[in-house]
């Protein structure tokens, strides 16, 4: 069974400051790892996603994301938080096989303050 | 269409009372998903088909859920004698891949049901 974690219901920043969102994770086979994020009243949009690729992937709109092994983490970072970026983001853990379906956190706030 | 369409947007249902809400995935794809998101949860699984073949229906709550694809494009998830707890968004989304592993899912904005 997969399970992730995110660490922070809501995480608040200025706007031009460092994104950290933060998401561990539970996986008894080789994980696929994503980033969502929803705007309000809108559906989920994918940002980015680790296949067992590179470790650091690169999304949209400048978010990426380190898949770290030993530490059971697939944490999201953007150097530069924009006014824009203000929105719910969700970790979601993919096992393999034919069957395989999401399994979502339970999402963090972003908050972007100037 | 250009995306994922689903309606109705909102729906408020008396306690007991059928409701139907539907999925128009994007032309072509195979997989579809249905999801529920809770106010302040993340969406959890309910049912995944391959074209019309329900493949797994393991996160459907209880038998008042049901779910069907009939010509493997639009899908309708039924609740019969709704309960309060049924209150939540329900997600469709759709892939163009087989059990969308790796691939990307595309959502839909959901329908608000609301049971009184």
């Amino acid at each position: 069974a997969q399970s992730v974690t995110q660490l922070g219901s809501h995480v608040s920043v200025s706007e031009g400051a460092l994104v950290l969102l933060r998401c561990n994770y539970s996986s008894s086979v080789p994980p696929y790892l994503f980033w969502y994020v929803q705007y309000p009243n809108q559906g989920l949009q994918l940002l980015l996603k680790y296949t067992s690729a590179a470790t650091l992937v690169k999304g949209i709109n400048g978010f990426e994301a380190e898949f770290k092994k030993s530490e059971t983490s697939f944490h999201l970072t953007k150097p530069s938080a924009h006014m824009s970026d203000a929105a719910e983001y969700f970790c979601a853990v993919s096992g393999t096989g034919t069957a395989s379906k999401l399994t979502f956190g339970t999402g963090t706030r972003l908050q972007v303050t100037l | 269409g250009a995306g994922v369409s689903q309606s109705p947007r909102y729906k408020v249902a008396k306690r007991g009372q059928d409701v139907a809400l539907r999925c128009d995935p994007i032309s072509g794809h195979v997989s579809l998903f249905w999801y529920q998101q809770a106010l302040g949860q993340g969406p959890e699984f309910l049912t995944y088909f391959q074209n019309e073949a329900q493949l797994d229906k393991s996160g459907l709550p209880s038998d008042r859920f049901f779910a069907e694809r009939p010509e493997g494009s639009v899908s309708t998830l039924k609740i019969q004698r709704t309960q309060q707890e049924d209150s939540a968004v329900y997600l469709c989304a759709s892939s163009s891949g087989l059990a969308g592993a790796a691939g990307e899912l595309f959502f839909g904005e959901g329908s608000r049901l609301t049971v009184l």
